[in-house]
């Protein structure tokens, strides 16, 4: 059973284009969450997303991000018009209930 | 407002020592506390997860203790290793409506040198 897939591994992107950041849980977690870690901070909670449905987005930023996780394919957390202070590792994570979470490798994005 | 602190920031031990990380939070209404470890540049790996009914979980040289109602949780590494090097995340969830998200530590920065 392959672990939680991110892709890419690294983002470089300049300032005002859009960042694409792809998520897939492990096989039979219908659950995946997202949490960025900036620059010696620890990581913050994100979103929250079921299949279909944004569970909790109470982390994320209200402009400029958004995030999906649709009946087929990947959970996608893009960034538009992003910023110098976005540069970070995002991680997702998913899991079969609410409780234990399993991490992906992280997207690292440098925003030139 | 859960906020989970981590001590020491870094450490640096001689290889074979036997050392204890430590995590405290401000909320003891948790479901459960985990801890990770992330290599650098790399994704985490969970060592141990406890949850708030248990007082202790064991994983081969790793041992966490949980002290919910003093809000405080060790991580002890026996015979420490360099290999055992990387950075050392607490991470709480709290109990109520929000059991599923995390609350991180800064982390503890470990370097054992051989």
């Amino acid at each position: 059973n392959a672990g939680v897939m991110q892709n890419p591994r690294h983002l470089v992107r300049r300032r005002g284009q859009e960042a694409r950041l792809r998520c897939s849980p492990m096989k039979g977690h219908s659950h995946v969450y997202w949490y960025r870690q900036l620059p010696e901070e620890g990581l913050k909670f994100m979103v929250y997303l079921q299949k279909e449905n944004i569970i909790d987005e109470s982390g994320m930023p209200k402009e400029r991000f958004s995030a999906e996780f649709p009946k087929e394919g990947p959970s996608i957390l893009r960034i538009q018009q992003v910023v110098r202070g976005d540069s970070a590792a995002y991680f997702c994570a998913s899991s079969p209930l609410q409780h234990e979470q399993y991490f992906g490798p992280g997207t690292r994005l440098t925003v030139t | 407002k859960q906020e989970v602190t981590q001590i020491p920031a870094a450490l640096s031990v001689p290889e074979g020592e036997n050392l204890v990380l430590n995590c405290s939070f401000t909320d003891s209404a948790i479901y459960n506390l985990q801890w990770f470890r992330q290599d650098p540049g790399k994704g985490l790996t969970s060592l141990l997860l406890i949850q708030s009914s248990q007082r202790e979980q064991t994983s081969g040289r790793l041992n966490a203790s949980l002290d919910k109602s003093s809000g405080r949780s060790t991580l002890y590494i026996a015979a420490s290793q360099p290999g055992d090097s990387a950075t050392y995340l607490c991470a709480v969830m709290s109990s109520g409506g929000s059991n599923y998200k995390l609350t991180f530590g800064k982390g503890t920065l470990l370097t054992v040198n051989p």
